[in-house]
Protein backbone atom coordinates (compact mmCIF):
# COMPACT_ATOMS: atom_id res chain seq x y z
CA UNK A 1 0.00 0.00 0.00
CA UNK A 2 1.31 3.45 -1.08
CA UNK A 3 2.20 5.89 1.42
CA UNK A 4 1.06 9.94 1.60
CA UNK A 5 2.60 11.37 -0.90
CA UNK A 6 3.50 15.12 -0.53
CA UNK A 7 5.36 17.51 -3.82
CA UNK A 8 7.08 18.92 -4.11
CA UNK A 9 9.21 18.26 -1.29
CA UNK A 10 11.89 21.28 -1.28
CA UNK A 11 10.60 24.61 -2.66
CA UNK A 12 12.35 28.18 -2.65
CA UNK A 13 9.82 31.66 -2.85
CA UNK A 14 10.36 35.21 -2.10
CA UNK A 15 8.39 37.17 -0.09
CA UNK A 16 4.97 38.18 -1.91
CA UNK A 17 4.71 34.86 -3.92
CA UNK A 18 2.08 32.08 -3.29
CA UNK A 19 2.72 28.33 -3.36
CA UNK A 20 0.29 25.35 -3.30
CA UNK A 21 1.39 21.91 -1.80
CA UNK A 22 0.01 18.78 -2.73
CA UNK A 23 -1.35 15.75 -0.71
CA UNK A 24 -2.49 12.38 -1.70
CA UNK A 25 -3.56 10.09 1.23
CA UNK A 26 -3.24 6.69 1.61
CA UNK A 27 -5.66 5.11 -0.47
CA UNK A 28 -9.55 4.74 1.36
CA UNK A 29 -8.32 7.41 3.37
CA UNK A 30 -10.84 9.93 3.63
CA UNK A 31 -9.11 12.73 6.00
CA UNK A 32 -5.83 14.61 5.54
CA UNK A 33 -4.76 17.29 8.12
CA UNK A 34 -1.83 19.97 7.62
CA UNK A 35 0.60 20.79 9.87
CA UNK A 36 3.27 23.42 10.22
CA UNK A 37 6.51 22.62 12.01
CA UNK A 38 9.05 25.37 12.63
CA UNK A 39 11.87 24.77 15.34
CA UNK A 40 10.00 27.98 17.17
CA UNK A 41 6.57 26.81 17.43
CA UNK A 42 6.77 23.00 16.83
CA UNK A 43 4.12 21.58 15.44
CA UNK A 44 1.00 23.29 14.38
CA UNK A 45 -2.37 22.00 13.18
CA UNK A 46 -3.40 24.26 10.26
CA UNK A 47 -6.62 22.03 9.07
CA UNK A 48 -8.44 19.24 8.52
CA UNK A 49 -10.39 18.09 5.29
CA UNK A 50 -12.67 15.15 5.46
CA UNK A 51 -14.58 13.96 2.47
CA UNK A 52 -13.95 17.66 0.63
CA UNK A 53 -15.22 19.46 3.74
CA UNK A 54 -13.11 21.25 6.07
CA UNK A 55 -13.41 19.90 9.42
CA UNK A 56 -11.52 21.68 11.65
CA UNK A 57 -9.01 25.34 11.12
CA UNK A 58 -6.21 25.88 13.52
CA UNK A 59 -5.23 29.48 14.38
CA UNK A 60 -3.87 30.47 11.40
CA UNK A 61 -4.44 33.63 8.98
CA UNK A 62 -6.18 33.78 6.36
CA UNK A 63 -3.52 33.65 3.87
CA UNK A 64 -3.89 29.59 4.41
CA UNK A 65 -6.06 27.59 2.69
CA UNK A 66 -6.98 24.11 1.46
CA UNK A 67 -9.28 21.90 -0.68
CA UNK A 68 -10.18 17.99 -1.02
CA UNK A 69 -10.70 16.74 -4.07
CA UNK A 70 -13.16 13.85 -4.50
CA UNK A 71 -10.41 11.55 -4.88
CA UNK A 72 -9.17 13.12 -1.55
CA UNK A 73 -5.77 14.19 -2.57
CA UNK A 74 -5.86 17.35 -0.61
CA UNK A 75 -4.04 21.00 -1.13
CA UNK A 76 -2.84 23.65 0.69
CA UNK A 77 -2.41 27.23 -0.58
CA UNK A 78 -0.15 29.91 1.06
CA UNK A 79 -0.39 33.54 -0.30
CA UNK A 80 1.21 36.38 0.19
CA UNK A 81 4.43 34.86 1.86
CA UNK A 82 6.56 35.90 4.41
CA UNK A 83 9.26 35.36 5.74
CA UNK A 84 8.08 33.49 8.69
CA UNK A 85 6.04 30.94 6.22
CA UNK A 86 9.17 29.31 5.68
CA UNK A 87 8.60 25.33 7.62
CA UNK A 88 8.14 22.02 7.14
CA UNK A 89 4.56 21.28 6.03
CA UNK A 90 3.21 17.89 6.92
CA UNK A 91 -0.10 16.30 5.45
CA UNK A 92 -1.17 13.26 7.30
CA UNK A 93 -4.09 10.96 6.29
CA UNK A 94 -6.38 8.65 8.54
CA UNK A 95 -9.15 6.36 7.63
CA UNK A 96 -11.58 8.29 10.26
CA UNK A 97 -11.78 12.03 10.94
CA UNK A 98 -9.93 13.33 13.47
CA UNK A 99 -12.82 14.08 15.71
CA UNK A 100 -13.55 10.15 15.79
CA UNK A 101 -9.65 9.61 16.57
CA UNK A 102 -6.74 6.77 15.46
CA UNK A 103 -3.38 6.70 13.93
CA UNK A 104 -2.66 9.76 11.65
CA UNK A 105 0.08 8.27 8.84
CA UNK A 106 2.47 11.56 8.17
CA UNK A 107 4.21 12.30 4.38
CA UNK A 108 7.65 13.04 4.29
CA UNK A 109 6.76 16.83 4.31
CA UNK A 110 7.56 19.94 1.21
CA UNK A 111 10.18 21.80 3.28
CA UNK A 112 9.31 25.16 2.00
CA UNK A 113 11.77 28.58 2.38
CA UNK A 114 10.98 32.04 1.75
CA UNK A 115 13.58 34.51 1.23
CA UNK B 1 -0.32 27.18 22.25
CA UNK B 2 1.13 23.89 22.66
CA UNK B 3 -1.31 21.86 25.05
CA UNK B 4 1.67 19.52 25.68
CA UNK B 5 4.96 19.50 27.29
CA UNK B 6 7.30 17.09 27.34
CA UNK B 7 10.12 16.42 29.31
CA UNK B 8 13.02 16.13 29.01
CA UNK B 9 13.93 18.64 25.75
CA UNK B 10 16.62 16.03 25.25
CA UNK B 11 17.70 12.59 26.38
CA UNK B 12 21.37 11.42 25.66
CA UNK B 13 21.85 7.63 26.37
CA UNK B 14 24.16 4.51 25.80
CA UNK B 15 22.61 1.38 23.55
CA UNK B 16 20.77 -1.01 25.98
CA UNK B 17 19.53 1.79 28.18
CA UNK B 18 16.29 2.81 28.83
CA UNK B 19 14.93 5.83 27.48
CA UNK B 20 11.30 7.77 29.24
CA UNK B 21 10.19 10.55 28.38
CA UNK B 22 6.97 12.22 29.81
CA UNK B 23 3.86 14.56 28.73
CA UNK B 24 1.77 16.96 30.44
CA UNK B 25 -1.22 18.00 28.56
CA UNK B 26 -4.06 21.09 30.42
CA UNK B 27 -7.20 19.48 29.43
CA UNK B 28 -9.18 16.67 29.25
CA UNK B 29 -8.53 14.63 26.40
CA UNK B 30 -10.14 11.86 24.50
CA UNK B 31 -6.77 9.71 23.53
CA UNK B 32 -2.91 11.03 23.99
CA UNK B 33 -0.78 9.75 21.03
CA UNK B 34 2.61 9.36 21.01
CA UNK B 35 5.26 9.67 17.26
CA UNK B 36 8.55 9.41 16.23
CA UNK B 37 10.45 12.05 13.82
CA UNK B 38 13.69 11.41 12.57
CA UNK B 39 15.60 14.69 11.22
CA UNK B 40 12.95 16.63 9.65
CA UNK B 41 11.46 13.38 8.23
CA UNK B 42 7.70 12.65 8.45
CA UNK B 43 6.18 11.20 11.62
CA UNK B 44 5.63 7.78 12.67
CA UNK B 45 3.09 6.68 14.89
CA UNK B 46 3.78 4.90 18.02
CA UNK B 47 0.88 4.17 20.21
CA UNK B 48 -2.26 5.51 21.17
CA UNK B 49 -3.71 5.55 24.29
CA UNK B 50 -7.47 6.40 25.33
CA UNK B 51 -8.00 7.97 28.36
CA UNK B 52 -10.18 5.25 29.87
CA UNK B 53 -6.49 3.28 29.89
CA UNK B 54 -3.75 3.39 31.94
CA UNK B 55 -0.80 1.79 30.64
CA UNK B 56 -0.58 -0.18 26.72
CA UNK B 57 2.95 -1.99 25.35
CA UNK B 58 3.89 -2.63 22.25
CA UNK B 59 7.39 -4.01 21.46
CA UNK B 60 10.00 -2.44 23.34
CA UNK B 61 7.50 0.64 23.82
CA UNK B 62 5.35 1.24 27.17
CA UNK B 63 2.66 4.21 27.64
CA UNK B 64 1.45 5.10 30.84
CA UNK B 65 -1.59 7.80 31.23
CA UNK B 66 -2.62 9.42 34.62
CA UNK B 67 -5.51 10.78 33.48
CA UNK B 68 -5.62 13.17 37.19
CA UNK B 69 -2.27 14.45 37.11
CA UNK B 70 -2.74 14.80 33.00
CA UNK B 71 0.43 13.05 32.12
CA UNK B 72 1.87 10.18 30.08
CA UNK B 73 5.61 8.63 30.14
CA UNK B 74 6.81 7.18 27.27
CA UNK B 75 9.02 4.27 27.82
CA UNK B 76 11.92 2.61 25.43
CA UNK B 77 13.94 0.06 26.74
CA UNK B 78 16.99 -1.45 25.79
CA UNK B 79 17.65 1.80 23.75
CA UNK B 80 19.18 1.07 19.89
CA UNK B 81 21.23 3.84 17.95
CA UNK B 82 18.49 3.41 15.57
CA UNK B 83 16.05 5.09 18.26
CA UNK B 84 17.76 7.90 18.35
CA UNK B 85 14.55 10.74 16.90
CA UNK B 86 12.47 13.14 18.29
CA UNK B 87 9.29 11.71 20.07
CA UNK B 88 6.01 13.90 20.27
CA UNK B 89 2.82 13.09 22.26
CA UNK B 90 -0.57 14.54 20.89
CA UNK B 91 -3.69 15.00 22.67
CA UNK B 92 -7.17 14.95 21.06
CA UNK B 93 -8.71 17.14 23.53
CA UNK B 94 -12.40 17.29 24.86
CA UNK B 95 -14.81 20.33 25.32
CA UNK B 96 -18.20 19.24 27.29
CA UNK B 97 -17.57 15.15 26.51
CA UNK B 98 -17.00 16.15 22.61
CA UNK B 99 -13.24 15.75 21.04
CA UNK B 100 -12.24 19.43 19.58
CA UNK B 101 -11.52 17.20 16.22
CA UNK B 102 -7.68 18.13 16.05
CA UNK B 103 -4.72 16.82 17.48
CA UNK B 104 -2.37 19.41 19.53
CA UNK B 105 1.56 18.78 19.71
CA UNK B 106 3.81 18.47 22.44
CA UNK B 107 7.53 20.31 21.69
CA UNK B 108 9.35 17.06 21.66
CA UNK B 109 11.91 15.11 23.17
CA UNK B 110 15.45 14.83 21.14
CA UNK B 111 16.80 11.28 21.80
CA UNK B 112 20.04 10.35 21.49
CA UNK B 113 21.18 6.64 21.68
CA UNK B 114 25.04 6.62 21.55
CA UNK B 115 26.54 3.35 20.11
Amino acid sequence: KAGVTQTPRYLIKTRGQQVTLSCSPISGHRSVSWYQQTPGQGLQFLFEYFSETQRNKGNFPGRFSGRQFSNSRSEMNVSTLELGDSALYLCASSLFSLAVAGELFFGEGSRLTVL
Amino acid sequence: SQQGEEDPQALSIQEGENATMNCSYKTSINNLQWYRQNSGRGLVHLILIRSNEREKHSGRLRVTLDTSKKSSSLLITASRAADTASYFCATDSLAGGTSYGKLTFGQGTILTVHP
